[in-house]
């Protein structure tokens, strides 16, 4: 089963920041989180593994939370460059959700 | 290093015509994965695998045909092309469903 992605799309201005939330059906051990530019191939940000934690790359952080089976990414100050669609991606076999695309204007 | 390595990078194809798209890794990962993407649309998983000899089906897996029958290399078979498997497809691999997923730069198939 695919996780749930929201919002579908965010647009944002440089320096604003941003949540993007994924939330599955299923009981979670793990979420990862990738981001993909136009025309590219997706690339990792991160993962998250049971237990609660949070991490940082940069300015993008993310929580995971498996009781309520849900993760959330946040985007804190953010630049032209974080522009794209960013997916979750959760269970043994790896399936997406269906992406937020974020976009950064000037 | 290579990384994932997906052949061909664009192929047209009529319908009813057959073709593997060939993916490559050179990383000793055990799972691999192939995925699809329709414009603006997330990624589907169509078969994956978690070791030579041991495939299994995804999400959107008919019409489509896979073996693993080396550690590096994992083929996608299209049996019969039908216009509605126009899409862009990603080969994946990692160390393991908890480890990063490296995904190759993509096939961009259009079936006419």
């Amino acid at each position: 089963q695919q996780p749930v992605q929201s919002p579908q799309a965010v647009i944002l201005r440089e320096g604003e920041d941003a949540v993007i939330n994924c939330s599955s059906s299923k009981a979670l051990y793990s979420v990862h989180w990738y981001r993909q530019k136009h025309g590219e191939a997706p690339v990792f940000l991160m993962i998250l593994l049971k237990g609660g934690e949070q991490k940082g790359h940069d300015k993008i952080s993310a929580s995971f939370n498996e009781k309520k089976q849900q993760s959330s990414l946040y985007l804190t100050a953010s630049q032209l460059s974080y522009s794209g669609t960013y997916f979750c991606g959760t269970g043994n076999d790896m399936r997406f959700g269906a992406g937020t695309r974020l976009t950064v204007k000037p | 290093n290579a990384g994932v390595t997906q052949t061909p990078k664009f192929q047209v194809l009529k319908t009813g015509q057959s073709m593997t798209l060939q993916c490559a890794q050179d990383m000793n990962h055990e799972y691999m994965s192939w995925y699809r993407q329709d414009p603006g649309m997330g990624l589907r998983l169509i078969h994956y695998s978690v070791g030579a000899g041991i495939t299994d089906q995804g999400e959107v897996p008919n019409g489509y045909n896979v073996s693993r029958s080396t550690t590096e290399d994992f083929p996608l078979r299209l049996l019969s092309a039908a216009p509605s498997q126009t899409s862009v497809y990603f080969c994946a691999s990692s160390s393991g469903y908890d480890q990063p997923q490296h995904f190759g730069d993509g096939t961009r198939l259009s079936i006419l």
